[in-house]
């Protein structure tokens, strides 16, 4: 069975400092991993998705994650916050079992606040 | 290109009642997932719909049943809606029904049951 565990349920940092949200994975299967934002009163929006082609993964907004297999993780990071980053943010893995419908299997969600 | 759309936006019933919300995917997407998300909690599976058959369920009750139409919109219905079914529920579209393909998300229905 796959899951995910978000390491931090609240994460702060100041505007121009780095950004650090973790996500550590489990698989039977090589994963499909994503993160997800979501911004009070929207819908989820892709951040950055990993499909088994570069562990180092650019994404929308800055953002970029890296897959390490030997730490099962899928770390977010971003050099430098912007005011307009603060939202909720889901780290996420597809299914890949013997369905394969690719259902997303959601983390607890990591709240980022960013201070001016 | 038209996103993923759903409707209502907000839905306020009783315990007991039933309800239906319906979901509009985006234009080529023959697949539809659902997805509950109650208040700070990360987002549920459902089920998912490919071509109008049911393609995976999560671990909800019978009384969650869903349609896909010919066109790809689908429907979530709830009978019998207990306190907990409050949420907000999420409708995704994808190209197809795998592991690869990004889901898109529309904005969601939050139910209130009271």
């Amino acid at each position: 069975a796959q899951s995910v565990t978000q390491l931090d349920s609240h994460v702060s940092v100041s505007e121009g400092t780095p950004v650090l949200l973790r996500c550590n994975y489990s698989s039977s299967y090589s994963p499909s991993l994503f993160w997800y934002v979501q911004h009070p009163n929207k819908g989820l929006q892709l951040l950055l998705k990993y499909t088994s082609a570069a562990t180092l993964v650019k994404g929308i907004n800055g953002f970029e994650a890296e897959f390490k297999k030997s730490e099962t993780s899928f770390h977010l990071t971003k050099p430098s916050a912007h005011m307009s980053d603060a939202a909720e943010y889901f780290c996420v893995v597809s299914d890949r079992g013997s369905s394969n419908t690719g259902k997303l299997i959601f983390g607890q969600g990591t709240t980022l606040q960013v201070k001016p | 290109e038209t996103g993923v759309t759903q409707s209502p936006t907000h839905l306020i019933k009783t315990r007991g009642q039933q309800v239906t919300l319906r979901c509009s995917s985006q234009s080529g997407h023959n697949t539809v997932s659902w997805y509950q998300q109650a208040l700070g909690q990360g987002p549920q599976f459902i089920f998912q719909y490919y071509r109008e058959e049911e393609n995976g369920r999560g671990n909800f009750p019978p009384r969650f049943s869903g349609l896909q139409f010919p066109n790809y919109s689908s429907e979530l219905n709830v009978n019998a809606l207990e306190l907990d079914d409050s949420a907000l529920y999420l409708c995704a579209s994808s190209l197809v029904a795998d592991s690869y393909n990004e889901q898109f998300f529309g904005p969601g229905t939050r139910l209130t049951v009271l």
